[in-house]
């Protein structure tokens, strides 16, 4: 089945303990992204990459790391998370053809908090 | 820069019609449309690309007015299925960098 796999699911964690949070698509998708959701903030862009070694930052990158070595997989780190990081986090991948654009396939989330 | 959504809410019987717009200040390559439901991942519905086309999906449908940099959606002969927030996203180029907007909440009641 063609899929965006996050994990965990769920995650609860302490102030300043490093976190990755795992994606992987399984559609050869060039294109990825992190978004987080907050109540009344929508869905915000942390990063997104272009392709394999090829990142940038998005709207809210601060406090987060990524990384794209290989093209199915684009973690996102927690270097030294913050309560101001307690979110619903999305990752999302996305392909375009010669003729057509498509957009963005959503993993179903995890809800990261901490304390 | 976050594109602006209107309505913030709606809510229809079903069978009706609904238009949610969005608009950018900024130059767009492309708008996308997603739903999503409660306690769920948001859904892709369409994209449409500078050019100003017309595309439809089932009774879902949208348009794309390059020279506003407006998009509207459209909802007709709307059905309890079509609850949720509907969030259109923006992009500048080609790359997926996505910005949505804060999102339409819509209700279908019987």
């Amino acid at each position: 089945e063609a899929q965006v796999t996050q994990n965990p699911r769920y995650l609860i964690t302490v102030t300043g303990k490093k976190l990755t949070v795992t994606c992987s698509q399984n559609m050869n998708h060039e294109y990825m992204s992190w978004y987080r959701q907050d109540p009344g903030l929508g869905l915000r862009q942390i990063y997104y990459s272009m392709n394999v070694e090829v990142t940038d930052k998005g709207d809210v990158p601060e406090g987060y790391k990524v990384s794209r070595k290989e093209k199915r997989n684009f973690p996102l780190i927690l270097e030294s998370p913050s309560p101001n990081q307690t979110s619903l986090y999305f990752c999302a991948s996305s392909f375009s053809t010669a003729t057509a654009n498509y957009g963005y396939t959503f993993g179903s989330g995890t809800r990261l908090t901490v304390v | 820069q976050q594109p602006v959504q209107s309505p913030q809410a709606v809510i229809l019987r079903e069978g009706e019609d609904a238009v949610i717009n969005c608009s950018s200040s900024k130059a767009l390559y492309s708008v996308h449309w997603y739903r999503q439901k409660h306690g769920e991942a948001p859904v892709f519905l369409m994209i449409l690309l500078k050019g100003g086309e017309q595309k439809g999906h089932e009774k879902i449908s949208a348009s794309f007015n390059e020279k506003k940099q407006q998009s509207s959606l459209y909802l007709t002969a709307s059905q309890l299925s079509y609850s949720g927030t509907y969030f259109c996203g923006t992009e500048p180029g080609s790359a997926r960098q996505l910005t949505f907007g804060s999102g339409t909440q819509l209700t279908v009641l019987p």
